[in-house]
């Protein structure tokens, strides 16, 4: 079975700064995938980054990237350059790639992070 | 692409009614999910359909509940006989397989946010 922990359940941070959001994952897998989702106040889950287990660089999206470490079996999500549309919260999740799994997503329980001007 | 749209997006009923709940996912996508999130948690997955074949059901998808796709295009999600418990946003993705996709992102909807009363 897989598990996401997101060990931060809110923090604050200062328009125009960075914030790294935590992540730890547990799987017996071999290939799996990485993913963090943005969920504002409107309910939708907005996909943000990807990452591979196989992947040997970190994903990047734009002011999102993610810092994976898979020894650790972390996959923490940096945001560069805060703004204010950022605040949300945001989920970590695993999927499964083999087939026969179906791709569903396992969620963490979310940190919300809050921007100030 | 119009995106994943969920109808409606709240709905308010007394225990023991009957709910149904309906999702149009983006067209060209063969696989359906819907999730489950409860206030302050990650969205937990119920159910998936590859086309019209429903190909695994969540343990937390009790004999209440009944997800159908029957042309492999919009899906329902009916509940009967709700229950406090069932009380949570209902979030339906979808995502297209096969040659040519890069990853495994999940669109999401709105989502459906029922309260039983």
């Amino acid at each position: 079975a897989q598990k996401i922990t997101q060990t931060q359940p809110g923090m604050f941070v200062q328009e125009k700064e960075a914030v790294t959001l935590d992540c730890t994952y547990d799987t017996s897998d071999q290939s799996y995938g990485l993913f963090w989702y943005k969920q504002p106040s409107s309910g939708e889950m907005i996909f943000l980054i990807y990452q591979g287990s196989y992947d040997e660089q970190n994903a990047t999206e734009g002011r999102y990237s993610l810092n994976f470490q898979k020894a650790r079996k972390s996959a923490n999500l940096v945001i560069s350059a805060s703004q204010l549309g950022d605040s949300a919260m945001y989920f970590c999740a695993m999927s499964q790639t083999f087939k026969a799994a179906g791709n569903k997503l396992t969620f963490g329980g979310g940190t919300r992070v809050l921007v100030k001007p | 692409d119009t995106g994943v749209s969920q109808d409606p997006r709240h709905k308010i009923t007394k225990r023991g009614q009957n709910v149904t709940f309906r999702c149009d996912p983006i067209s060209e996508h063969n696989r359906l999910y819907w999730y489950r999130q409860t206030l302050g948690q990650g969205p937990e997955f119920l159910t998936y359909f590859q086309n019209e074949a429903q190909l695994e059901k969540s343990r937390l998808l009790s004999d209440r509940f009944s997800a159908e796709r029957p042309k492999g295009s919009f899906s329902t999600l009916e509940i009967q006989r709700t229950e406090q418990g069932d009380s949570a946003m209902y979030l339906c993705a979808s995502r297209a397989t096969g040659a040519g996709q890069t990853n495994e992102k999940l669109f999401f909807g709105s989502g459906t946010q029922l309260s039983v009363l």
